[in-house]
């Protein structure tokens, strides 16, 4: 088996603040996603990398950086903290993108001052 | 675009009792479903997957297709407290796509009374 791992759990920001989410995994997976979790909503696909420095943009990309500069981590940055932001951020990797279980982090709950 | 949403937005049941949540899709050439929980503050545990129409029977957790009708269900058998939680449906693999991105229904909040 394998884990996942984001830090940190909690972040708390000001608006307008440049601030990075950070994810491990140690399955060895190729596959990494970002999602957004606002309350009472579903997951929302922020960004997602195939491999190792390859990037593509989900449906909510706009505000948002991502970077894959190692098979196990993936970086998510907030490049300008609004105070809708507030979700939980949930990482996630598979070993491929062709329909393959996605196991997922515990989630970076974000809040912005 | 795909459009996935399930009912009802919250449950209540009593211990033992079946649990029944629902999840209607719009892409009928979707050929791949999961069902995840999620307790607080924690990340998403996969319950069922399903590929086919049909039930698919994993432990006290049973998920039914019809795709015909655009539907995928959950039932969960004798349920504790310990089961309250979220429970989101995720449907992929439309036929036009060829990255087969989960998209997520917004939930259902069950909750389970002794």
């Amino acid at each position: 088996g394998g884990i996942i791992t984001q830090t940190p759990k909690f972040l708390i920001g000001q608006e307008g603040q440049k601030l990075t989410l950070k994810c491990q995994q140690n399955f060895n997976h190729d596959t990494m996603y970002w999602y957004r979790q606002d309350s009472g909503k579903g997951l929302r696909l922020i960004y997602y990398s195939i491999t190792e420095n390859d990037l593509q943009k989900g449906d909510l990309s706009e505000g948002y950086d991502a970077s894959r500069e190692k098979k196990s981590s993936f970086s998510l940055t907030v490049t300008s903290a609004q105070k809708n932001e507030m979700a939980v951020f949930l990482c996630a990797s598979s070993p491929g993108t062709g329909g393959y279980e996605q196991y997922f982090g515990p989630g970076t709950r974000l809040t912005v001052l | 675009q795909q459009k996935v949403q399930q009912s009802p937005e919250s449950l209540t049941v009593s211990e033992g009792a079946m649990a029944s949540l629902n999840c209607t899709f719009s892409d009928g050439t979707s050929n791949n479903f999961r069902w995840y929980r999620q307790h607080s503050a924690k990340g998403l545990e996969v319950l069922v997957s399903i590929f086919s129409d049909g039930e698919k029977e994993e432990g006290r957790f049973t998920a039914h297709l019809n795709r015909a009708n655009l539907h995928v269900s959950l039932h969960i058998r004798e349920p504790q407290p310990s089961d309250s939680a979220v429970y989101l449906c995720a449907v992929s693999g439309i036929a036009s796509s060829s990255f087969s991105k989960l998209v997520f229904g917004q939930g259902t909040s069950l909750s389970v009374v002794p």
